[in-house]
């Protein structure tokens, strides 16, 4: 199986810009995707493609991949992004998840 | 808009069994890969394994192959994620996932069922 490593916790100041990385073996080579999770519910597609957002998506999230890591960066902050984030190779058969980083917004 | 609606909380005792729902509506499952994921409390999310389109098959993590079971029914649109030999580490929320068959490779899981709670306790 793929491993992707995440760090657990990023904390940010609202309206700061907070970057969250995957990394993985030769991991820019794959397509990644990035889910946001808050308490209580399902999981939420927020950028796939290593940087698309699907519809409904605001535009301060934004992805990239290159070499071995990818990074989420979410730009002007809000309180509502606070959550947990997972990134995932999604262009393969199967789907492993990294291990989630809990974003805090204080 | 696909919408996915799982059964609902189980409780097994160790040993025991137990298999969880995904129904879909909005299109149907020949139109989806379906995949399955679990959350174990407080943890993050572990994919079980889900349809593949490129052989037509469903392929499962090696953590789970031995023990999990993913089938579907196109008359009713449901698919079913049965597990045997249950332990206490399976305690957790399994969700339903899918994502278009068609869809190109990098989309990832578009919609999500809204989890089922299953309890492993004696």
């Amino acid at each position: 199986s793929y491993e992707l490593t995440q760090p657990p916790s990023v904390s940010v100041s609202p309206g700061q810009t907070a970057s969250i990385t995957c990394s993985g073996d030769k991991l820019g080579d794959k397509y990644v995707c990035w889910y946001q999770q808050k308490p209580g519910q399902s999981p939420v597609v927020v950028i796939f493609h290593d940087n698309k957002r699907p519809s409904g998506i605001p535009e301060r999230f934004f992805g990239s991949n290159s070499g071995n890591t990818a990074t989420l960066t979410i730009s002007g902050t809000q309180v509502m992004d606070e959550a947990d984030y997972y990134c995932q190779a999604c262009d393969s058969s199967t789907g492993e998840f990294g291990g989630g980083t809990k974003l805090t917004v204080l | 808009q696909v919408h996915l609606v799982q059964s609902g909380a189980e409780v097994r005792k160790p040993g025991a069994s137990v298999k969880v729902s995904c129904r879909v509506s909005g299109s149907t499952l020949s139109e989806l890969s379906m995949h399955w994921v679990r959350q174990a409390p407080g943890k993050g999310l572990e994919w079980m394994g889900g349809f593949d389109p490129e052989n037509g098959e469903i392929i499962y993590a090696q953590k789970f192959q031995d023990r999990v079971t993913m089938s579907e029914d196109t008359s009713t649109d449901t698919a079913y994620m049965y597990l045997s030999s249950l332990r206490s580490e399976d305690t957790g929320i399994y969700y339903c996932a899918t994502v278009f068959r068609i869809a190109v490779a990098g989309t990832g899981f578009d919609d999500w069922g809204q989890g089922t709670l299953v309890t492993v306790s004696s």
